[in-house]
């Protein structure tokens, strides 16, 4: 079964609307931490928002906000006031267990392409 | 220079060939991966390098070498590849649990003749 589910290949919205991007997870282990991040066309991945999974209140940055529902095992994504440049690539990634000194292993969903019509 | 970086950001290379992906980080991390990207399909992690040793590897071929000769830099030998080995390949540095997110640099876009 896959880790990482994110069902919406390509999504449109209006410059200034909010947009959710949905993100769907699988996990046994208690532990873990939920990330998002967005590849434009460049190619870098840049690092947008992390929720663990004992906070008890939804992870805000900026913008973004992660609407964080665990008894669903959901972790979607809200963009509000969409601008241009936040059409891009945009990746729900999970990290099970403690991270340790051995580094965090982040499993990637197959990503959302959102586009921002003016 | 800041955060990590990626060089070649371009390659294009024979099967024939044997080419190196150099990975830098200045941000003082401790533990360095190698991420394949090819098209449609999700960014499937390679290795995983925690202080300088390797902590994983996830079945990767072995014309793929990766060498971590000190915390900051990473490097991927590629020998006698594959078209199919044609994709992005993503570097990106953490700090254990201090600091959760992975960063990445801007990756090497790799294509195999």
């Amino acid at each position: 079964a896959q880790k990482i589910t994110q069902t919406q290949p390509g999504m449109f919205v209006q410059e200034k609307e909010a947009v959710t991007l949905d993100c769907t997870y699988d996990t046994s282990d208690p532990s873990y931490g939920l990330f998002w991040y967005k590849q434009p066309s460049s190619g870098e991945m840049i690092f947008l928002i992390y929720q663990g999974s004992y906070d008890q209140q939804n992870a805000t940055e900026g913008r973004y906000s992660l609407n964080f529902q665990k008894a669903r095992k959901s972790a979607n994504l809200v963009i509000s006031a969409s601008q241009l440049g936040d059409s891009a690539m945009y990746f729900c990634a999970m990290r099970e267990g403690l991270g340790g000194t051995s580094g965090s292993r982040l499993t990637f969903g197959e990503g959302t392409q959102l586009t921002v019509n003016p | 220079e800041t955060g990590v970086t990626q060089t070649p950001r371009h390659l294009v290379m024979g099967m024939t060939n044997k080419k190196s992906l150099k990975c830098e980080q200045h941000l003082g991390h401790n533990a360095m991966y190698w991420y394949k990207q090819s098209a449609k399909k999700p960014l499937e992690l390679m290795f995983v390098y925690s202080l300088e040793e390797r902590v994983e590897n996830n079945s990767v071929p072995s014309r793929f070498s990766p060498e971590c000769p000190n915390s900051s830099h990473l490097f991927l030998h590629l020998h006698t590849l594959q078209p199919e080995d044609s994709a992005l390949y993503l570097c990106a540095s953490s700090h254990g649990t201090s600091i959760y997110e992975q960063y990445f640099g801007p990756g090497t876009r790799l294509t195999v003749t």
